[in-house]
């Protein structure tokens, strides 16, 4: 079974710029996340989708971030424009229902300079 | 306010040297405590899911045991490969969803042959 895939892995960018992150999730899995992990901390959830509905979205910053799950498979995370604090890896996981253990993808390391 | 800690913060053992990680936790209400495995540039692995005081787990030189405030991974006879970041996380009633997963900073872990 394949696991959650996403792209691109690294990216790097100056701020004020945009930048897009994508991701698919385990076939069949209903529950997608999106996580932002600053260096030397835990995982800290951006948003939440159950099929392609937000469910979650209460600690994502608004103003700059925003997601989409517009088929209810494949999801994408949008930053613009980026900060210097915006520098961390962005997390997708999965899971096939909502609660349920959670499978995460590879993550994009973002730097913004 | 719902918080989880790890200790320590970073743990060195020589091969063989069994030891402990502890994720304490001050929740209300908690649905499920999960631990990860995440390895550098990776994302985290599940290994386990705890969901009741006294319940116990194992996997090969894991073991994870829950009580009513914290849980312990402990690691038998660790070799060099079980060296990454440990983390901890509780599912707790809350978010808009229903429920949110929080997760501690992580231990990290070295072992040398």
């Amino acid at each position: 079974e394949a696991g959650v895939a996403q792209s691109p892995r690294y990216k790097i960018i100056e701020k004020r710029q945009s930048v897009a992150f994508w991701c698919n999730p385990i076939s069949g899995h209903a529950t997608l996340y999106w996580y932002q992990q600053i260096l030397g901390q835990g995982p800290k959830l951006l948003i939440q989708f159950q099929n392609n509905g937000v469910v979650d979205d209460s600690q994502l910053p608004k103003d700059r971030f925003s997601a989409e799950r517009l088929k209810g498979v494949d999801s994408t995370l949008k930053i613009q424009p980026a900060k210097l604090e915006d520098s961390a890896v962005y997390l997708c996981a999965s899971s096939s229902r909502a609660p349920d253990t959670q499978y995460f993808g590879p993550g994009t390391r973002l730097t913004v300079l | 306010e719902d918080q989880v800690t790890q200790s320590p913060e970073a743990l060195r053992l020589q091969e063989g040297e069994s030891s402990s990680l502890n994720c304490s936790y001050t929740v209300s209400g908690l649905r499920g405590l999960f631990w990860y495995r995440q390895d550098p540039g990776k994302g985290p692995e599940f290994l386990f899911t705890l969901y009741s005081a006294g319940e116990e787990k194992e996997k090969e030189r894991l073991k994870a045991t829950l009580t009513k405030k914290e849980s312990f991974l402990h690691i038998t006879a660790p070799k060099p490969e079980d060296s990454a970041t440990y983390l901890c996380a509780v599912r707790v009633p809350g978010g808009t969803g229903g429920f949110k997963t929080i997760f501690g900073a992580g231990t990290r872990l070295f072992v040398k042959a």
